[in-house]
């Protein structure tokens, strides 16, 4: 149980671009879903975090113009990375909890590594 | 500001070996903290750890909290090449989130 799927995996872009990454949680209902960034030899740094039906709450210093969150449902997330530059690219992680606030165990996705050219 | 540091950052140690692995933390209003192993995809949940002195184990892993002094441990005894990944270890705090430390990066040679 407590399955979380992204897509896509891995994506290729051009510059100025806008790229579409979806998390869903595949067998238990996410009220609370979060957004990870992680560059190479570093650790997960938390962009945003986003619970059902509402605005996504993002950390400092993460644009909320240029990384889009849309939770519409307790089962999906989305991050749109728009006019991605090259020093978007990174790995875009998302996670999702059963509880509010994230209070409870977060359940991680796969991964999407974005590169932008 | 909430911390969470990781030592040591690098390890390389043979089969057979035993390793511990350390977290520390300040972070106000603590709820849990976290392990994951983390092999090139997203990280793998090891163990959540609430309460001080209370050791979790699965296989050859286990992991205790002290809430006093305000760290953790992560041990893997008979490490095997499989266990090669970075090790994070993260903590909870009461808004809800999760802050990661920095990672330890343990390579098990043959």
């Amino acid at each position: 149980g407590a399955v979380v799927s992204q897509h896509p995996s891995w994506v290729i872009c051009k510059s100025g671009t806008s790229v579409k990454i979806e998390c869903r949680s595949l067998d238990f209902q996410a009220t609370t879903m979060f957004w990870y960034r992680q560059f190479p030899k570093q650790s997960l740094m938390l962009m945003a975090t986003s619970n059902e039906g509402s605005k996504a709450t993002y950390e400092q210093g993460v644009e909320k113009d240029k990384f889009l969150i849309n939770h519409a449902s307790l089962t999906l997330s989305t991050l749109t990375v728009t006019s991605a530059h090259p020093e978007d690219s990174s790995f875009y992680i998302c996670s999702a909890s059963t509880g509010t606030s994230g209070a409870y165990e977060q359940y991680f996705g796969p991964g999407t590594r974005l590169t932008v050219t | 500001e909430d911390k969470v540091v990781q030592s040591p950052l690098s390890l390389v140690v043979h089969e057979g070996d035993t390793v511990t692995l350390n977290c520390s933390y300040e972070v106000t209003n603590f709820r849990s903290l976290l392990w994951y192993k983390q092999e090139k995809k997203a990280p793998t949940f090891l163990f959540m750890l609430t309460s001080s002195g209370i050791e979790k184990k699965s296989g050859r892993l286990s992991s205790i909290l002290d809430k006093k002094e305000l760290f953790s441990i992560l041990n893997i005894t008979a490490t095997q090449t499989g266990d090669s990944a970075v090790y994070l270890c993260a903590v909870h705090n009461q808004g809800g989130k999760l802050i990661f430390g920095q990672g330890t990066e343990l390579s098990v040679k043959p």
